[in-house]
């Protein structure tokens, strides 16, 4: 019964390094997101995806890109990390667009850019 | 731009007692509010949510309560228990994004 699934958990990357954040879903979901977490803050929408070959911008984007080429996984790639990257990623996933209790998440990938 | 504001970082209730969780919001378009709970560690999960159509929704001992007119929803949680110490995110729905508050951390004291 896994759900939603990342990987890595913890990484510590130094700046201008690029890296990929994996995720993966087995609910057979349309739509996937990407959010980032800041010590105090709210979680902020990153990239999300409505399905396979489409993704679109989130709230906060730059720095970031993203690529959905199977239903399954949703990549978050970092291209030349900065400290402001430092933050915790969540990768989530759902079925409808329209009800928000079916927003699932993984448990998180802590990423400290140093 | 916050459009989604829980203006309490934190709250402290003894057990037994009511919790409120208030959360303010900006936009009149959004079409779902919700509530998540994130233990450490842990990825946020689903608590409860509330149309924009209706003013209350209840499930067990969580209620939550939506005043549009005031762009403004709140969480009651009766009786509050140890367990449901936790850090709540109020988020609100429009077009499938969820937009985040900055969460209350909540301690229920024995």
């Amino acid at each position: 019964n896994a759900g939603v699934t990342q990987t890595p958990k913890f990484r510590i990357l130094k700046i201008g390094q690029s890296m990929t954040l994996q995720c993966a879903q087995d609910m057979n979901h349309n739509y996937m997101y990407w959010y980032r977490q800041d010590p105090g803050m709210g979680l902020k929408l990153i990239y999300y995806s409505v399905g396979a070959g489409i993704t679109d911008k989130g709230e906060v984007p730059n720095g970031y890109n993203v690529s959905r080429s199977t239903t399954e996984y949703f990549p978050l790639r970092l291209e030349l990390a900065a400290p402001s990257q430092t933050s915790v990623y969540f990768c989530a996933s759902s079925y409808s667009l329209n009800s928000g209790n079916t927003i699932y998440f993984g448990e998180g990938s802590w990423l400290t850019v140093v | 731009d916050q459009q989604v504001k829980q203006n309490s970082p934190s709250l402290s209730v003894q057990e037994g007692r009511i919790s409120i969780l208030n959360c303010d919001y900006t936009n009149s378009m959004f079409d779902y509010f919700l509530w998540y709970k994130k233990y450490p560690a842990e990825g946020p999960t689903f608590l409860i949510s509330i149309s924009s159509i209706k003013d209350k929704n209840e499930d067990g001992r969580f209620t939550v309560f939506l005043n549009k007119s005031a762009k403004h929803l709140s969480l009651h949680i009766v009786p509050s228990q140890p367990g449901d110490s936790a850090v709540y995110f109020c988020a609100a729905q429009r077009g499938g994004k969820l937009i985040f508050g900055q969460g209350t951390e909540l301690s229920v004291k024995p």
